[in-house]
């Protein structure tokens, strides 16, 4: 159980393009998600907060209208990058926390983004 | 100083040992303890969660929270190649929307 899965797995685009990354919890309801990056040899950075039918709460640092996040359903949050750059090329990874308590997150398999 | 501190490593083991992995905080709110193991280029595994002081096991895998000496700990009882990854360990605090503050990971790898 707590399955997260991600689309795409692998993206490459090109400079000033969007791309939008799906998040989808596949057996369990999730009232909150997260999104993280996460540079090679390094940890987790936590980007936004997604709570299902309001905004996202972006971490300090993290430019809203640069990575615009939706969280339409219970088991459903997107990440759009909007305009990307090659500095935006990384590793980008959304988990999900159980809608009835508990505080654990389970991750989805992660996206590598590259922007040419 | 971080608020979760944790060695990166990394840590060569052969395989067959006995693995301890370690994390400290600063935050005394702390309340609930997990321990993720990463792939390269794969997103986090849920390895061990606890919930404030004591020990769980699971298999080979025993974790341990010291909340007075703030300091928790995993152990890979029997390590196998195929435990070699990322180990991360994360807390969070009651009430805190279980936003999770994660260590830096330590590297191991478990040797024929």
């Amino acid at each position: 159980g707590a399955v997260v899965s991600q689309h795409p797995s692998w993206v490459i685009c090109k400079s000033g393009t969007s791309v939008k990354i799906e998040c989808r919890s596949l057996d369990f309801q999730a009232t909150t998600m997260f999104w993280y990056r996460q540079f090679p040899k390094q940890s987790l950075m936590l980007m936004a907060t997604s709570n299902e039918g309001s905004k996202a709460t972006y971490e300090q640092g993290v430019e809203k209208d640069k990575f615009l996040i939706n969280h339409a359903s219970l088991t459903l949050s997107t990440l759009t990058v909007t305009s990307a750059h090659p500095e935006d090329s990384s590793f980008y990874i959304c988990s999900a926390s159980l809608a009835l308590g508990g505080h654990t997150q389970y991750f989805g398999p992660g996206t590598r983004l590259t922007v040419l | 100083q971080k608020e979760v501190e944790q060695d990166p490593g990394p840590l060569s083991v052969p395989e067959g040992a006995i693995v301890s992995l370690n994390c400290t905080y600063s935050n005394s709110a702390f309340q609930y303890f997990m321990w993720y193991r990463q792939y390269s280029r794969k997103g986090p595994e849920l390895l061990m969660y606890t919930y404030s002081s004591g020990n769980k096991e699971d298999g080979r895998f025993t974790a341990q929270v010291d909340k007075s000496s703030k300091y928790i700990s995993l152990f890979i009882r029997d390590s196998q190649p195929s435990d070699s990854a990322t180990y991360l360990c994360a807390m969070s605090v009651a009430g805190g929307g279980n936003k999770l503050t994660f260590g830096t990971g330590t590297q191991l790898k478990v040797e024929l």
